[in-house]
């Protein structure tokens, strides 16, 4: 069964600095796009990034580019999220998602919630 | 970015009736389209992925169609389990676009 495991949440300063982890098991890990989509408190879904199978390739929604910064370690069966300058709107959980194709987000964690507020 | 609008926002139905929600992008998409079902409280599931392909383990009472910029998801007989928050999504391009979620209830 194909399970991801969020972690790091928690509440954090505007401006501050946060990083979200996520561990993969039941698949194998070097097969799947990993994602992240965020959730504000009472709003829809936003799709935050990608990160292709072997790290080479990301994409960023634009409201979150040159602050945040996904990554992987294979290895290690983890998925990354760093998230710097963090905003007052960027307050939601976070889903980390397995996917083995480029298009759909199949296998979704069960969330890690970040609040920024001072 | 490629918009995605949900109608209508929330509908209200009885047990057995027929639910439908439309998806419409802002530009023609092919068939570039899944919808995912979220329970309060939960995270999402997907329920449709090129337009009109029934993902794993979802009921047949689901059902969905559609290409190029208008797209409809079919509930034929609702029932007390489809209690959700519906959201459709484009694959075409990033910025993956997700609609604003359309909430199914039971009358």
């Amino acid at each position: 069964e194909v399970q991801v495991v969020e972690s790091g949440g928690g509440l954090v300063q505007p401006g501050g600095s946060l990083g979200l982890s996520c561990v993969g098991s039941g698949f194998i890990f070097t097969n799947y796009w990993m994602v992240w989509v965020r959730q504000a408190p009472g709003k829809g879904l936003e799709w935050v990034a990608s990160i292709n199978q072997d790290g080479n390739e990301k994409y960023y929604v634009d409201s979150v580019k040159g602050r945040f910064s996904i990554s992987r370690d294979n290895a290690k069966n983890s998925l990354y999220l760093q998230m710097n300058s963090l905003r007052v709107d960027d307050t939601a959980v976070y889903y980390c998602v397995a996917t083995p194709n480029y298009y759909y987000f199949d296998n979704w964690g069960q969330g890690t919630l970040v609040t920024v507020s001072s | 970015d490629i918009q995605m609008t949900q109608s209508p926002s929330s509908v209200s139905a009885f047990v057995g009736d027929r639910v439908t929600i439309t998806c419409r992008a802002s530009q023609a998409i092919g068939t570039g389209l899944g919808w995912y079902q979220q329970k309060p409280g939960k995270a999402p599931n997907l329920l449709i992925h090129s337009a009109s392909t029934l993902y794993s383990g979802v009921p047949s009472r689901i059902s969905a169609s559609g290409s190029g910029t208008e797209f409809i998801l079919t509930i034929s007989s609702l029932q007390p389990e489809d209690v959700a928050t519906y959201y459709c999504q484009q694959c075409n391009n990033f910025p993956r676009t997700f609609g604003q979620g359309t909430k199914v209830e039971i009358k």
